[in-house]
């Protein structure tokens, strides 16, 4: 098992360009999850799949914002149209829902945008 | 929404005992979590707890009050690499995580 995979891990791109973000999660794991960090901030909830079914988005994300799993396993996350206020690492992680496990969650390493 | 409340910054010495405090909103809860976060790294999970008490793993317990919405974690025998943020996370009833902003405990000599 290699873990939660993220790419790219580091993104650089200019105002109003759109990226996409690639989240590899851990094979049996059901639940994948993204989140977004600033700096001294804790993980802020973005959105999170069960299999391939989108189960909630934050209601403080844009409509820019847009994530997908649509295999029920490896996922996308996209902003169109980059702010400057964008810019964060964004956290992938993955989990597993099961009955009798705690369904802790398995970050990966985050792709770290920067939007000039 | 869900608001998660702990301490911003706490310093403690090698070798002590240091509790982490954190309180929820009770509502549509189903866990609650402690991960550790190393500057510049990804949060690993620490402890859980979903029944009232203390829960201990080595150095580290992690205690839950269910009717208080109250949480905390507790570290003895404080090394150096303690040194992190430490992140309460609430999940709720659809097995959402919610994370707090977290403690940054900083260990001196």
């Amino acid at each position: 098992d290699t873990g939660v995979s993220q790419n790219p891990r580091h993104k650089i791109t200019k105002r109003g360009q759109n990226v996409t973000f690639r989240c590899d999660p851990i094979s049996e794991h059901n639940r994948l999850y993204w989140y977004r960090q600033t700096l001294g901030q804790g993980p802020e909830f973005l959105t999170y799949f069960q299999n391939e079914a989108q189960l909630e988005k934050s209601r403080l994300l844009s409509d820019r914002f847009s994530a997908e799993r649509p295999k029920g396993s490896f996922s996308t996350l996209e902003i169109q149209r980059t702010e400057q206020g964008d810019s964060a690492m964004y956290l992938c992680a993955s989990s597993l829902r099961a009955e009798g496990n705690t369904g802790e969650l398995f970050f990966g390493e985050g792709s770290r945008l920067t939007v000039l | 929404g869900q608001n998660i409340d702990q301490p911003t910054e706490m310093t403690a010495t090698e070798g002590a005992i240091v509790q982490i405090n954190c309180t929820y909103q009770t509502s549509g809860f189903n866990g609650l979590f402690w991960y550790q976060q190393h500057a510049g790294e990804a949060p690993t999970f620490l402890s859980y707890n979903v029944l009232d008490g203390l829960e201990e793993k080595g150095r580290f317990s992690s205690f839950l009050s269910r009717s208080k919405g109250y949480s905390y974690l507790l570290l003895k025998e404080l090394q150096m690499k303690d040194s992190a943020s430490y992140l309460c996370a609430e999940t709720t009833g659809g097995f959402k995580t919610i994370f707090g902003a977290g403690t940054r405990l900083f260990v001196k000599a």
